[in-house]
């Protein structure tokens, strides 16, 4: 069965050093998602993106955080200077064209020190 | 704007009862709701969706979960919990741009 693969599943990093975090959606799926999720606190959506650009993003997702897609398969997030609150974990998920099911990843656990 | 409340933070059973996992919404609109499950270091893998179809809505693992407008509820239940079943699981609606909304969990523990 196709899944959503992340790399690495932990990062440990510097505050104020740049982390990419990398996915790679399910082959057919053409929307694709990022959340987080911070230590004992819910799932929060940080970006959708589509046809080769944000279609929304979150209040969170400010001007530190990039996405791309660079190849065709990859999609990645950049934090460009990481924060100590950035601690968390990164979940990537994918959907098919017009469909509502997300799949997700098994998430990258960022650790910002 | 929609969300999702779960109202157990922590469920215990014992194995071979019966789960119940409660969430209520808050939607505008006929929502999209899920569930979601998350076991210890592992993604977030679909249970299963409902999407304004029939109102029960079976799932993996044996699970269900019931939309009742009326009440604004889509619990999640289960009638015999393995122990395998032990997980985080979340309720999550679906907003209009397609984002998705979380519920703040409910970690299910199953007693031998």
């Amino acid at each position: 069965e196709p899944e959503v693969t992340q790399t690495p599943s932990h990062q440990v990093t510097q505050m104020g050093q740049e982390v990419i975090l990398r996915c790679v959606p399910i082959s057919n799926h053409l929307y694709f998602y990022w959340y987080r999720q911070i230590l004992g606190q819910k799932v929060e959506f940080l970006v959708s993106f589509y046809n080769n650009e944000i279609s929304e993003k979150s209040e969170i997702f400010d001007d530190q955080f990039s996405v791309e897609r660079p190849d065709g398969s990859n999609f990645t997030l950049k934090i460009r200077s990481t924060k100590l609150e950035d601690s968390a974990m990164y979940f990537c998920a994918s959907s098919e064209p017009l469909q509502e099911t997300q799949y997700f990843g098994p998430g990258t656990r960022l650790l910002v020190l | 704007a929609q969300s999702v409340t779960q109202l157990d933070s922590h469920v215990s059973v014992s194995e071979g009862t019966p789960v119940l996992l409660r969430c209520n919404y808050s939607s505008s609109y006929s929502p999209s709701l899920f569930w979601y499950v998350q076991h210890p270091n592992k993604g977030l893998q679909l249970l299963l969706k409902y999407t304004s179809a029939a109102t029960l809505v079976k799932g993996i693992n044996g699970f269900e979960a019931e939309f009742k407008k009326s009440e604004t509820s889509f619990h999640l239940t289960k009638p015999s919990a393995h122990m395998s079943d032990a997980a985080e699981y979340f309720c999550v609606v679906r907003d209009s741009s397609y984002k998705l909304i979380f519920g703040s969990g409910t970690r299910l523990l199953v007693r031998p």
